[in-house]
């Protein structure tokens, strides 16, 4: 089975930075996703990490570190439209299964 | 860009009544799958499609449920008999094998 841990709710200020952590534990591993769920919306595809070290697009970026089974999502420069919630999933190795399983997600709340 | 896009978004239905929800896929995407999302829950895994067969599926798509395309373009996710616990919002993805998912906007699907 895959259990993927990460924080249920987190707060930031406007302008600050952000670190939002994700842990898991998986029968091999295959990929690491972050999307972005704003509340009665879609998933949005944020960021896909395979190999270890950090992915960067604009102000968000992603790390990886496979043998802690370890992932963040940093942003930068919050903004308000950035709260809503936050999903780390990830893709097992088994079978050659391309079914990523989904986190809980952590709510992100950016204040003024 | 292209998009999922999925109809309609909001169905309500009496229990015990079918449903049948309707996703149209980006056209270049190979594997299609279904996901629901309780509120206030993760986002789970109900089944994949590729090839015009399912290619997995998770232990909530039982016998309830069935998939099909069936004019090459529409996916369809049917689901007999509704229950009260099958309110949620139902998302379709698609994808390119092992690349990240993209998903539809999702039907709420209201069960009274």
């Amino acid at each position: 089975g895959q259990n993927i841990d990460q924080p249920t709710e987190m707060t930031a200020t406007e302008g600050a930075i952000v670190q939002i952590n994700c842990t898991y534990q998986t029968s091999g591993f295959n990929g690491l996703f972050w999307y972005q769920q704003h509340a009665g919306e879609a998933p949005t595809f944020l960021s896909y990490n395979v190999l270890d070290g950090l992915e960067e697009k604009g102000r968000f970026s992603s790390f990886l570190s496979r043998s802690k089974g370890y992932s963040y999502l940093l942003l930068k420069e919050l903004q308000m439209k950035d709260s809503a919630s936050y999903l780390c999933a990830v893709r097992g190795a088994s079978g050659g299964s391309y079914i990523p399983t989904f986190g809980r997600g952590t709510s992100l709340i950016v204040h003024p | 860009e292209p998009e999922v896009t999925q109809t309609p978004s909001h169905q309500v239905t009496q229990m015990g009544q079918e449903v049948i929800l309707r996703c149209v896929p980006i056209s270049n995407h190979l594997y299609f799958y279904w996901y629901r999302q309780i509120l206030g829950q993760k986002v789970e895994f109900l089944v994949s499609f590729y090839n015009n067969e399912i290619s997995e599926k998770s232990e909530i798509f039982d016998d309830q449920f069935s998939v099909e395309r069936p004019d090459g373009s529409n996916f369809t996710l049917k689901i007999r008999s509704t229950k009260l616990e099958d309110s949620a919002m139902y998302f379709c993805a698609g994808g390119q094998g092992n690349q990240p998912q993209h998903f539809g906007d999702g039907t709420r699907l209201s069960i009274l």
